[in-house]
């Protein structure tokens, strides 16, 4: 079946811009994660839905950042008054529950620059 | 809080040499463990995992044993192959609470392989 999508593969925008990236689940996975991948880094924790709701936010790092998931499927990761500091890599990742055994199925990613 | 450490790299073997990446952790409890792997071009993928102490997570000739007495996960291969040339990411989830399987990374160990 198919995997975890994101639109767009790439983005560039330009400081202060605001952008949305997209992320299409495994269908049937209740769980969904964002990440941020910065060069030479491992992924880290943005946010996380079970269902519609969020239900841990404390990885997003300011204010400016915001994520839906209105369906309980598709999300969209909004980032308003965009800064070159986040210019990275953002994941996302879907899973069929919330049990920490669970694998996780990563999306290719959105490369996000901002100039 | 949960953190991963992982060797530094980047590591540079012939094929068909030994392969070891080290892996330790710190967290609370009994978390699962992973090793996820990103080829060239593509996205993040489970190699392998284990969720709980003395396991042994095993997947294309690679293997790693959960060792809760030294907080280790190390990764191993005993003959690489130049297709094996990725980057490789150790990971963690924590146990209950809240954590809801998000993901620790450590900060990934490039492999090249040379014919």
């Amino acid at each position: 079946g198919a995997g975890v999508s994101q639109t767009p593969s790439n983005k560039v925008t330009e400081k202060g811009k605001y952008v949305e990236l997209r992320c299409d689940p495994i269908s049937g996975h209740t769980a969904l994660y964002w990440y941020r991948q910065s060069l030479g880094q491992g992924p880290e924790f943005l946010i996380y839905f079970q269902g519609t709701g969020a239900a841990d936010d404390s990885g997003l790092p300011n204010d400016r950042f915001f994520a839906v998931r209105p369906e309980g499927s598709v999300s969209t990761l909004k980032i308003q008054r965009t800064e070159r500091g986040d210019s990275a890599v953002y994941l996302c990742a879907s899973s069929p529950g919330t049990s920490g055994r669970n694998e996780q199925f990563f999306g290719p990613g959105t490369r996000l620059t901002v100039l | 809080g949960n953190s991963v450490t992982q060797m530094e790299g980047p590591v540079t073997l012939s094929e068909e040499a030994f392969l070891t990446i080290n892996c330790t952790y710190t967290a609370t409890g009994y978390p699962s463990l992973f090793w996820y792997v990103q080829y060239p071009g593509e996205g993040l993928q489970l190699l392998l995992k284990a969720t709980k102490a003395d396991d042994k997570g095993s997947n294309k000739g690679f293997e790693a044993t959960y060792r809760k007495e030294t907080t280790s996960f190390h990764l191993e291969k005993g003959s690489v192959q130049v297709s094996d040339s990725a980057v490789y990411f150790c990971a963690l989830s924590a146990a209950g609470g809240t954590s809801y399987g998000k993901l620790t990374f450590g900060q990934g160990t490039i492999l090249t392989v040379h014919p």
